[in-house]
């Protein structure tokens, strides 16, 4: 069963602005992941945010977590046209190791 | 990381035909998991393979449908059996990288049309 819902579901913004999606999960968690995916084709990690972390920097991506709304945000700054992709969240479950549980996603369109 | 070759990366195939999607990994990988994603969804689980071992199936996956083979550590198989329409999907292998953290690495996928 989906784990995580996205929102929004689609964003569209110019080059040079700042993206964040939002992801919501139901259950207790190991650690949350990131994905990218571009037009279709397989998922790349882009960063992990471990249960007990409430923000994590990775280049121009920011992550937080919230467990207590059993939220995160990604926020992608100073976006790129090259950042135009699906952006999908996961969860490791506890107690179900091993597996990753990806959210409904957020299409991105960075236009120039 | 892992480096994943899956083929084919697309094909269109007759309703009522079986096609297996192969899954090569380029180092020696523990588990490989098999994803499914139907047109403008996420992605959903649709069994976990182990070398030497039955695949283990997630609740409305079953082997008669998705048969998996998983004869050595760097390779598996998934075959898309008696395929309706509602099987068009991307299916996509994936691996875990090995860091504890459960962090996987995917193939490029591999978008079945069935007509």
């Amino acid at each position: 069963s989906q784990q995580g819902e996205e929102d929004p579901q689609a964003l569209s913004i110019q080059e040079g602005e700042n993206a964040t999606m939002n992801c919501s999960y139901k259950t207790s968690i190991n650690n949350l992941q990131w994905y990218r995916q571009n037009s279709g084709r397989g998922l790349v990690h882009l960063i992990l945010i471990r249960s007990n972390e409430r923000e994590k920097h990775s280049g121009r991506l920011r992550v937080t977590l919230d467990t207590s709304k059993k939220s995160s945000s990604l926020l992608i700054t100073a976006s790129r046209a090259a950042d135009t992709a699906s952006y999908f969240c996961a969860t490791v479950n506890t107690g179900t190791a091993s597996k990753l549980t990806f959210g409904t996603g957020t299409r991105l369109q960075v236009t120039l | 990381s892992a480096v994943i070759s899956q083929k084919p990366s697309r094909d269109i195939c007759q309703r009522g035909t079986s096609l297996t999607i192969q899954c090569q990994v380029d180092s020696q990988v523990t588990m490989m998991f098999w994803y499914r994603q139907q047109p403008g969804q996420s992605l959903t689980l649709i069994a976990t393979a182990n070398q030497g071992s039955e695949a283990t199936y997630e609740s409305g996956f079953v082997i008669d449908k998705f048969p998996i083979s998983r004869p050595n550590l760097t390779f598996s198989t998934l075959t898309v059996s008696n395929m309706s329409p509602e099987d068009s999907s991307i299916y996509l292998c994936s691996v875990e990288e090995g860091t504890g953290a459960n962090v996987l690495t995917f193939g490029a996928g591999s978008r079945l049309t069935v007509l």
